[in-house]
């Protein structure tokens, strides 16, 4: 089955610098690539997602990049504010298949 | 509110009781889960149903047992509770069976004494 695998595991950065998610998956058949963000006492909320006929995606100040050559993909949030802090997961799936495998979180810190 | 509830937040209970999850969405998806996170946060698959049809089930003990009345509502039971069950346990919604984004309900945080 898909295993991904994400770091690092824990990333503390400067308000207003950016911040950089990497994942890597490892089965080529995968498709899909959802990036969520998980509060404290909340469940994982979808905050943007790629499919492999796209290499990179933007809302805001977020943006995901796919290289479907390396099997990797990259969470990118830019002008980080305390809000930003929270744990963001990658996940991956392919076709025919609604079966998520989540990587095992990043816990991101924004220093004020 | 259109959203993924579940209920209880917060389940305090001793080893070996039997205890209920119950989790409904209003979202009109016809695909639900559970997942357990553990201490560690990562998140595990463990059912999911498609319109009342289970589709996942992976390696849990068969102490779990999830029930589908609905295409709306997923519950989770489980009996002779462990020390290991104590978990957060989330449920979650989609629509259709491929490559679509997840609902999540807030959770169920589990401890088991």
């Amino acid at each position: 089955g898909e295993n991904v695998e994400q770091h690092p595991s824990t990333l503390s950065v400067q308000e207003g610098d950016s911040a950089v998610i990497k994942c890597t998956y490892s089965d080529s058949a995968s498709n899909y690539f959802p990036w969520y963000k998980q509060e404290l006492g909340k469940g994982p909320q979808l905050i943007i997602d790629i499919r492999s006929n796209v290499g990179e995606k933007k809302d805001q100040r977020i943006a995901v990049t796919l290289n479907k050559t390396a099997k990797h993909f990259s969470l990118h949030i830019t002008e980080t504010q305390p809000e930003d802090s929270a744990v963001y997961f990658c996940a991956a799936s392919s076709v025919g298949n609604n079966r998520l495998a989540f990587g095992k979180g990043n816990q991101v810190v924004v220093i004020p | 509110d259109t959203a993924v509830s579940q209920t209880p937040k917060y389940l305090v209970t001793q080893m070996g009781n039997d205890k209920s999850i119950k989790c409904e969405q209003n979202l009109g998806h016809d695909t639900m889960y559970w997942y357990k996170q553990d201490s560690k946060k990562f998140l595990k698959i463990m059912f999911s149903y498609n319109n009342k049809e289970l589709i996942i089930n992976e390696t849990v003990p068969n102490r779990f047992s999830p029930k589908s009345p609905d295409k709306a509502h997923l519950n989770l039971h489980i009996n002779s509770l462990e020390l290991g069950d104590s978990a957060v346990y989330f449920c979650a919604s989609s629509q259709g069976r491929e490559s679509s984004p997840l609902h999540f309900g807030n959770g169920t945080r589990l401890t088991v004494t």
